[in-house]
């Protein structure tokens, strides 16, 4: 059964530094992927996603990331973070039919 | 562009209390609708979900029930809630497969089951 990984339970980086959150999933085939990123007591929101063809995907407020098949990894980055980033992220992935499968999260604590 | 709202945002309910949230979705029609549920620290954790009116799908077995009256509203409900049933729980939509299923999420409702 396919799985996702998220190996980093919490982060925290000063603000300003660049950020990896770390993402490993399981699967015979490439699925999609996806990041959320979640804010206390929010809904989860979209950031990026990717199905095919370039590796590098780009997503909203300044986030990307980076499809590596022979690592099953799809890491997400940012160059510099904002203390407005702190918040909860979130890996899924999803092989084609309804259900999509969740990592476990890893809350981004941003230090001044 | 497509909306999602689920309500209400927040509750407290006593044990054996039924429950019941809804939600609804603008901007689209005929998308499958999803109920997950977050508990505290934890990951998302797939309840039910819906291709179309009528058409339901578990994927737990649990004291929860979902149903579709109408294309674009989904409903999450109880007879009588548990302790465990506290959490926070998410409406979702997403449309066509070959998108992905990409999952669009609403704004949460918490329950607190006392």
């Amino acid at each position: 059964a396919q799985s996702v990984t998220q190996p980093d339970i919490h982060i925290t980086v000063s603000e300003g530094a660049s950020l990896e959150l770390r993402c490993n999933y399981s699967y015979g085939a490439t699925p999609y992927l996806f990041w959320y990123v979640q804010s206390p007591g929010q809904g989860l929101q979209l950031l990026l996603k990717y199905f095919s063809g370039d590796t590098l995907v780009q997503g909203i407020k300044g986030f990307e990331a980076e499809f590596k098949r022979s690592q099953s990894s799809f890491n997400l980055r940012k160059p510099s973070v904002h203390w407005s980033d702190a918040a909860e992220y979130f890996c899924a992935v999803n092989t084609g039919g309804f259900k999509t499968i969740f990592g476990a999260g890893t809350r981004l604590f941003v230090k001044a | 562009s497509q909306t999602i709202h689920q309500w209400p945002a927040t509750l407290v309910q006593p044990v054996g209390s039924p429950l019941s949230l809804e939600c609804t979705v603008e901007g689209t029609s005929n998308p499958n609708l999803y109920w997950y549920r977050q508990a505290a620290g934890r990951g998302l954790q797939l309840l039910f979900y819906s291709v179309g009116i009528g058409q339901i799908s578990s994927e737990v077995p649990q004291n929860l029930s979902a149903s579709r009256p109408q294309d674009r509203q989904f409903i999450l409900s109880s007879k009588k809630l548990l302790l465990s049933d506290s959490g926070f729980y998410l409406c979702a939509w997403s449309g066509s497969l070959s998108s992905g299923n990409t999952i669009y999420f609403g704004e949460g409702s918490w329950l607190t089951v006392v």
